[in-house]
Order: structure tokens, then sequence, then C-alpha cells
């Protein structure tokens, strides 16, 4: 069975700072992964994912994830972030030729001013 | 283009009553997903269309729970009867290329239920 693993679930950050939010995942077979932001009072909207090739992934915002198979890792990061990247952060993850997707339990990043 | 929305944006009932959710996809979606998240938990799959068809629903919790999607456009979850226990925030999500988990999902705002 698969699992997700945030790290952390509250991050606070100053205005300009860089920052990683990290995310952790078991799964037996090749698993396609992603990350999505969740603004309040809306729905859930999609950063960025892995599906194959290139191990870097860039996403929208600014935001880039590292697919690492051997750590089962992907971690996010952006190397300054605004006031309007105060949001909730979900890493997910499918099975390669399967139909669910797995979330994490979500990271608050908080940026101050 | 219209986002994939959700009513009642809040819900509130008493133990033992009967809630139905209901879900717009975005227009020409195939595939129709309801999550759940309660309160800081992680957000569990629930269940998958394919246009009007449960392709997977391994994640509907018990019997209480029944989602339909009549005519493959929109799906409602009708809790009956609901308990404490199912109080969290129900999400909603299409994508368009029927089966495709690669394909982007895009979620609705989700609906607060609570049962008192």
């Amino acid at each position: 069975a698969q699992s997700v693993t945030q790290l952390d679930s509250q991050v606070p950050v100053f205005e300009e700072a860089p920052v990683e939010l990290r995310c952790n995942y078991s799964s037996s077979v090749s698993v396609y992964l992603f990350w999505y932001v969740q603004y309040p009072n809306q729905g859930l909207q999609l950063l960025l994912k892995y599906l194959s090739g290139s191990t870097l992934v860039k996403g929208i915002n600014g935001f880039e994830a590292e697919f690492n198979k051997s750590q089962t890792s992907f971690h996010l990061r952006k190397p300054s972030v605004h006031i309007s990247d105060t949001a909730e952060y979900f890493c997910a993850v499918s099975e390669t030729g399967g139909f669910k997707t797995i979330f994490g339990a979500g990271t608050r990043l908080f940026v101050k001013a | 283009e219209a986002g994939v929305t959700q009513f009642p944006s809040h819900s509130v009932i008493e133990k033992g009553q009967t809630v139905t959710l209901r879900c717009d996809p975005i227009s020409g979606h195939d595939n129709l997903y309801w999550y759940r998240r309660v309160m800081g938990k992680e957000i569990k799959f629930l269940l998958h269309f394919v246009k009007e068809s449960k392709q997977d629903e391994s994640g509907m919790p018990n019997n209480r729970f029944l989602a339909e999607r009549t005519g493959g456009t929109y799906s409602t979850l009708k809790v009956q009867p609901a308990e404490l226990e199912d109080s969290g925030v129900y999400f909603c999500a299409s994508s368009q290329v029927a089966g495709a988990v690669t394909d982007t999902q895009y979620f609705g705002p989700g609906t607060r239920l609570t049962v008192l």
C-alpha cells in the first residue's frame, strides 16, 4: 500500500527567504508524484507533477521539486517566497497504472513580512 | 471556463439526519473523484467515476455513503444516516482523460460538513 508523509505540519518563514517542504512516500511499485496548493477558501490547485524523465520538476509560481528515488522523497522548494505563498501544500502519489491518488496530511506555509 | 463547483459550501446537521452533497465537474471531464479530509489529517480518496460508472469505490467508509453520477455529468454523495465521524471537508475533483491518473485533477472548493 502506498503512503505519503509530509514531515512538517507547519513551516513559518520570512518573506524573500528560501523554503523547502518535505515529502516522503512509500510504495512497492513505480509512482507518479504531485504537489498541490490550497489557498484559503479555494480548492486544491496543481503546482507540479513528476511522471518520468528529469528528476527536477518545475511548476507554477516559481516552485520546483526533486524526485529522489533512493530516498523516496519529493521535496518542494522555492528560492524566495512571497506573502502570497501563504497556503497549505499537499504532496500526493499515484501508482503507475493505477487510478487512485494518495495525499499527505498537508504542510501549512506561513510567510511573514 | 467554469471550474468545479460544489454545493452546499457548508452543512450542519444532527446525527441521524441525511445530507446530500453535489458536485458539478468541468464540462466534458470524464473523471470525477470524491475525497474527504477530516480535520487536519490527510485528504482521503473516497471514489472515482469514469463517466457514469464507478471505477473505484474502495475508499467509501461504509454503506451509509452512496454516490451517484447519473448521465455522467454532476454527482451526488449522500450520507444516510450521518454520524459524528462523518464531519469533515468533502472535495470533488474532475479530470478530462478517462482513467488517466496522470491527468491534472481540478478541485472544487469543498463542502464542510459538520455533524452534531
